[in-house]
C-alpha cells in the first residue's frame, strides 16, 4: 500500500483481557519496529523486524508483550492480560533496508488502546 | 529541555516568525538523525534527516543543523504557519538501527 497502515484504529479493552494489534508495512520495506506512545511522551521502542533475522525485542516490557512477523509483511503485536498502565498510542513503522543513505521511517497512524 | 508527562517542552511563536526547536541527542555513536512532526492524533511524519558527515540541511522551509561537538541538533522553520502546530521530534540511529526517539517539543504557532 502507499502508506502503514495500522488497525484497528481504536480499541478499548477491559483489564485482564487480551488485544491483538495489527500492522501493514509498505511493500518493499523490510525493516518494521513498534513503538509505544504514553500521553504527552515521547515513543517508547518495543520491538524490530528486519528482513528474516531473529527479532530484537529488547523494548518490550513485559513477557505479557509479544510480536510476531510473517516474512516482510504484517506484523502482529499482541497484549495479554492487559493492564491499565498498557493504555497508549500504538505506533508501527517500517523502512527499507537499514544502512540504504538517507532511508527514513514510515510511521502509521497508531492504534489507541485504552484499559478499562 | 526535556521533561516528562504532560508537560511538554513548549515554544509559542507568532505567524511569520521563524522558530527553532532544539534536541540534545546521548550517543555520540549515532550517525543519523531525523526531525518528525505529529499532528494530534496522528502518526509522526518525516520532516527532514541529516547524517553525521554533513553539519546543515535545507529543505523547503526547514534547515536542520548538527552539532557533533556538543551532540546537539537543531530544526529551524522559516516562516512559521499555523498549520506547523504540532509535536517535533527528534530521533538518533547509530549501528543498532533503531531510531531513539527524544521526548518531543510543542510548537504553538499564533495567528
Amino acid at each position: 500500500g502507499a502508506g502503514v497502515s495500522q488497525s484497528p484504529s481504536n480499541k478499548v479493552t477491559e483489564k485482564g483481557k487480551d488485544v491483538e494489534l495489527r500492522c501493514d508495512p509498505i511493500s518493499g520495506h523490510t525493516a518494521l519496529y513498534w513503538y509505544r506512545q504514553r500521553l504527552g511522551q515521547g515513543l517508547e521502542f518495543l520491538i524490530y523486524f528486519q528482513g528474516n533475522s531473529a527479532p530484537d525485542k529488547s523494548g518490550l516490557p513485559s513477557d505479557r508483550f509479544s510480536a510476531e512477523r510473517t516474512g516482510e509483511s504484517v506484523s502482529t503485536l499482541t497484549i495479554q492480560r492487559t493492564q491499565q498502565e498498557d493504555s497508549a498510542v500504538y505506533l508501527c513503522a517500517s523502512s527499507l533496508s537499514p544502512g540504504q543513505l538517507n532511508y527514513g521511517y514510515t510511521f502509521g497512524s497508531g492504534t489507541r488502546l485504552t484499559v478499562v | 529541555g526535556e521533561s516528562v508527562g504532560l508537560h511538554l517542552p513548549t515554544l509559542s511563536v507568532q505567524e511569520g516568525d521563524n522558530s527553532i526547536i532544539n534536541c540534545a541527542y546521548s550517543n555520540s555513536a549515532s550517525d543519523y538523525f531525523i526531525w518528525y512532526k505529529q499532528e494530534s492524533g496522528k502518526g509522526p511524519q518525516f520532516i527532514i534527516d541529516i547524517r553525521s558527515n554533513m553539519d546543515k540541511r535545507q529543505g523547503q522551509r526547514v534547515t536542520v543543523l548538527l552539532n557533533k561537538t556538543v551532540k546537539h541538533l537543531s530544526l529551524q522553520i522559516a516562516a512559521t504557519q499555523p498549520g506547523d502546530s504540532a509535536v517535533y521530534f527528534c530521533a538518533e540511529e547509530g549501528g543498532s538501527y533503531i531510531p531513539t526517539f527524544g521526548r518531543g517539543t510543542s510548537l504553538i504557532v499564533h495567528p
